[in-house]
C-alpha cells in the first residue's frame, strides 16, 4: 500500500524567511510525485509533477526536488500570499489500477508579514 | 479557462436522505476521480473512472455509496441513505489518460448531514 507522510504539519514563517517542506513516501514503482497547493474553501491546485530521483522543478518562489525516498518543496523568500496548505501525492504501481493518487495530510504554511 | 465544475457547492441534509453530487470534468479528460476530504483523514480516494468505466471503487462504502458516469461530461456520486459520518468535502478531479495522470480538482461539495 502506498504511503505518504508530510512534515511538519504546520509551519509559520516570517516574510522572506526561506524554508523547506518534506514529503516522505513508500510506493511500489513510482510513476509520479505531485505537489498541490490548497487554499481554504478551495480544491487542490496542481503545482508540479516529478518523475524520477534527481529531478527538480521551479515555479516562482517554489522549487520541488525528488529523491528515492522523499521530496522537498523549498520556499525561497516567501510572501504572505504563499500561505496555504501544501499537499504531496504519489502515483505508483502498474496496470489499470495504478493511476490513483495517494495524498499526504499536508503542511499548513503561514507566512507572517 | 478549463476547469472541473462541481454542484452543489454546499449541501445540508438530514440523516437518511439521499444526496447526489455532480461533476463536469474538463473537456477531453477521460480519467475522473472522486475524493473525500476530512480533517482527520485528509484526502481519501473513493473511486475513479477511465473512459467512463469504473477502474477502482474500493474506497467507497458499497452499501450506501455509488458512483457513475452517465456520459463523458457528467460524473455523479450518490449517498443513500446519508449518515452524519459522511459529512466532509467531496472533490471531483479529472485528468488526461497517459503515463502519468495529473489530476485537476474542482471546488468541492461541502456536505453536512445532521
Amino acid at each position: 500500500e502506498d504511503q505518504v507522510t508530510q512534515s511538519p504539519e504546520a509551519l509559520r514563517l516570517q516574510e522572506g524567511e526561506s524554508s523547506s517542506l518534506n514529503c516522505s513516501y513508500t510506493v511500489s514503482g513510482l510513476r509520479g510525485l505531485f505537489w498541490y497547493r490548497q487554499d481554504p474553501g478551495k480544491g487542490p491546485e496542481f503545482l508540479f509533477t516529478l518523475y524520477s530521483a534527481g529531478e527538480e522543478k521551479e515555479k516562482e518562489r517554489l522549487k520541488a526536488t525528488l529523491t528515492k525516498k522523499e521530496s522537498f518543496l523549498h520556499i525561497t523568500a516567501p510572501k504572505p500570499e504563499d500561505s496555504a496548505t501544501y499537499l504531496c501525492a504519489v502515483q505508483g504501481g502498474s496496470g489499470a489500477g495504478s493511476y490513483q493518487l495517494t495524498f499526504g495530510k499536508g503542511t499548513k504554511l503561514s507566512v507572517i508579514p | 479557462d478549463a476547469r472541473v465544475t462541481q454542484t452543489p457547492r454546499h449541501k445540508v441534509t438530514e440523516m437518511g436522505q439521499e444526496v447526489t453530487m455532480r461533476c463536469q470534468p474538463i473537456l477531453g479528460h477521460n480519467t475522473v476521480f472522486w475524493y473525500r476530504q476530512t480533517m482527520m483523514q485528509g484526502l481519501e480516494l473513493l473511486a475513479y473512472f477511465r473512459n467512463r468505466a469504473p477502474l477502482d471503487d474500493s474506497g467507497m462504502p458499497k452499501d450506501r455509496f455509488s458512483a457513475e458516469m452517465p456520459d463523458a461530461t457528467l460524473a455523479t456520486l450518490k449517498i443513500q441513505p446519508s449518515e452524519p459520518r459522511d459529512s466532509a468535502v467531496y472533490f471531483c478531479a479529472s485528468g488526461p489518460w497517459g503515463r502519468n495522470t495529473e489530476a485537476f480538482f474542482g471546488q468541492g461539495t461541502r456536505l453536512t448531514v445532521v
